[in-house]
C-alpha cells in the first residue's frame, strides 16, 4: 500500500530535549517536505527536499534541521524544542509538480 | 507567507445541499489543489487542476480556476454529514522548475447539519 509513515504519532518532551520525527515514504518519490499546522494558521512548510542531499528552507524553518541521506526517509530533527514549537506535524512526499501524499501526523508538546 | 486564502472561514449548511469555497492566491502558479482535513488527522487530495485548466470534476466535486482573477472555487454537490471536514486550498508555485512545495491557505471549516 502506498503510504507516507510518521513516528511517533504522539509525543510529550521537556524544553532542550533533542528529538527526531521519523518520516518515511514507499512511492519512490522525489520530493518531500514538513509542515507545521497551527490553530488559525494553516499549515506551514518547514522544509523541503527535491532529491537525495538537496534540502532548502520553507517558511518557517528556525529551530528545525532535516537530512535527506535516502530517497525514502526525510527526518525532522529539533535539537533544542522549545514550547512554541509544540504543533501537529505533517511530513509528505510526492512527484515534483503532482498531488503531495500526507502522512498520518505528529503532535508535539514541548513542556 | 500565505499564498492561498480560502473563503469563508467556516460554512454551516443541510445535508443535501450544495456547498461552494472560494479560494484566491496572488502570484502565478503550476497549479492549485484542493485538499480535505478530517479533525486532527492527515490531509487528503481532492483535486488538482493545472493552470491551463478552467475546471475539473471528481464525482460529487467541481474545480474552477480563474487565473486572470487569480482564484479558484471548490463545489461539493449533494453535501453528507461525512463531508464535514476543513477544507484546503494549495498553490504550486511557478519557480521556473524548481519545486518548492505547496503553499496552504488556512482552510474553510465545512459542517454539514444532518
Amino acid at each position: 500500500e502506498a503510504q507516507v509513515t510518521q513516528n511517533p504519532r504522539y509525543l510529550i518532551t521537556v524544553t532542550g530535549k533533542k528529538l527526531t520525527v521519523t518520516c518515511s515514504q514507499n512511492m519512490n518519490h522525489e520530493y518531500m517536505s514538513w509542515y507545521r499546522q497551527d490553530p488559525g494558521l494553516g499549515l506551514r512548510q518547514i522544509y523541503y527536499s527535491m532529491n537525495v542531499e538537496v534540502t532548502d528552507k520553507g517558511d518557517v524553518p528556525e529551530g528545525y534541521k532535516v537530512s535527506r541521506k535516502e530517497k525514502r526517509n526525510f527526518p525532522l530533527i529539533l535539537e533544542s524544542p522549545s514550547p512554541n514549537q509544540t504543533s501537529l506535524y505533517f511530513c509528505a512526499s510526492s512527484e515534483q509538480g503532482n498531488e503531495q501524499f500526507f502522512g498520518p501526523g505528529t503532535r508535539l508538546t514541548v513542556l | 507567507s500565505q499564498q492561498g486564502e480560502e473563503d469563508p472561514q467556516a460554512l454551516s449548511i443541510q445535508e443535501g445541499e450544495n456547498a461552494t469555497m472560494n479560494c484566491s492566491y496572488k502570484t502565478s502558479i503550476n497549479n492549485l489543489q484542493w485538499y480535505r482535513q478530517n479533525s486532527g488527522r492527515g490531509l487528503v487530495h481532492l483535486i488538482l487542476i493545472r493552470s491551463n485548466e478552467r475546471e475539473k470534476h471528481s464525482g460529487r466535486l467541481r474545480v474552477t480556476l480563474d487565473t486572470s482573477k487569480k482564484s479558484s472555487s471548490l463545489l461539493i454537490t449533494a453535501s453528507r454529514a461525512a463531508d464535514t471536514a476543513s477544507y484546503f486550498c494549495a498553490t504550486d508555485l511557478y519557480s521556473g522548475g524548481g519545486a518548492d512545495g505547496l503553499t496552504f491557505g488556512k482552510g474553510t471549516h465545512l459542517i454539514i447539519q444532518p
